[in-house]
């Protein structure tokens, strides 16, 4: 079945850090891709999302490449800031399907 | 404009008690979903409604849980008895005809003591 997996967490890193977190898809069909985020106590916002191959997705920094070749989504942020500790999450969605997939989510945690 | 909104926050029950969560999702939205997201674990799919239809609820264990989306707007989710397994935050989610990103609400937490 179609499924996300993420890498691991958690992730602490120093603020102005570069950030990479891996995200890898299976899918039988022509998935979009996502990434939303989940501060604390409050509900999963959409970050950036891309819909077909080599589509790049950006928001606050952020950015995410749709790589078909490798059926790969990793998020990358250049320099992070306290305020970007937040979980993480990836996810899929297949034409027609109407419903989002979800990795398990990655911990990222910010140092002053 | 408002957005998805889910009641109550939290909620502290003892095992083998019933509760119910209430979600209302941006008006005009027809599809509207209950996710159910366990402790460090990503959200999964429990029922999707298409206006008043449940047209995926494979994922919902009918022996505890029902769901119900009456005149096609708000949605009630029920659990009758719940177990310690249970506790859990539970997310409702909607989205627009033709779109494909979703809105989650602030989601509903449950501990089941």
């Amino acid at each position: 079945g179609d499924s996300v997996t993420q890498m691991e967490g958690p992730v602490t890193l120093s603020e102005e850090a570069f950030l990479t977190i891996n995200c890898t898809y299976t899918a039988t069909g022509y998935p979009s891709l996502f990434w939303y985020v989940q501060y604390p106590g409050e509900g999963l916002q959409l970050l950036l999302k891309a819909t077909k191959a080599d589509d790049k997705g950006s928001n606050k920094g952020f950015e995410a490449t749709y790589r078909k070749e490798t059926t790969s989504f990793h998020l990358e942020k250049g320099s992070v800031q306290v305020s970007d500790s937040a979980v993480y999450f990836c996810a899929l969605t297949l034409q027609g399907a109407q419903k989002l997939v979800f990795g398990q989510g990655t911990r990222l945690t910010i140092n002053p | 404009e408002a957005g998805v909104v889910q009641s109550p926050r939290y909620k502290i029950i003892e095992k083998k008690q019933p509760v119910a969560f209430w979600c209302n999702p941006i008006s005009g939205h027809n599809t509207l979903y209950w996710y159910l997201q366990n402790l460090g674990q990503g959200p999964e799919l429990l029922i999707r409604y298409e206006n008043e239809e449940a047209v995926d609820d494979s994922q919902l264990p009918k022996d505890r849980f029902s769901a119900e989306r009456l005149k096609g707007v708000d949605s009630t989710l029920k659990i009758q008895p719940a177990e310690l397994g249970d506790s859990a935050v539970y997310l409702c989610a909607s989205k627009g005809s033709g779109a494909n990103v979703l809105t989650f609400g602030a989601g509903s937490r449950l501990t089941v003591l």
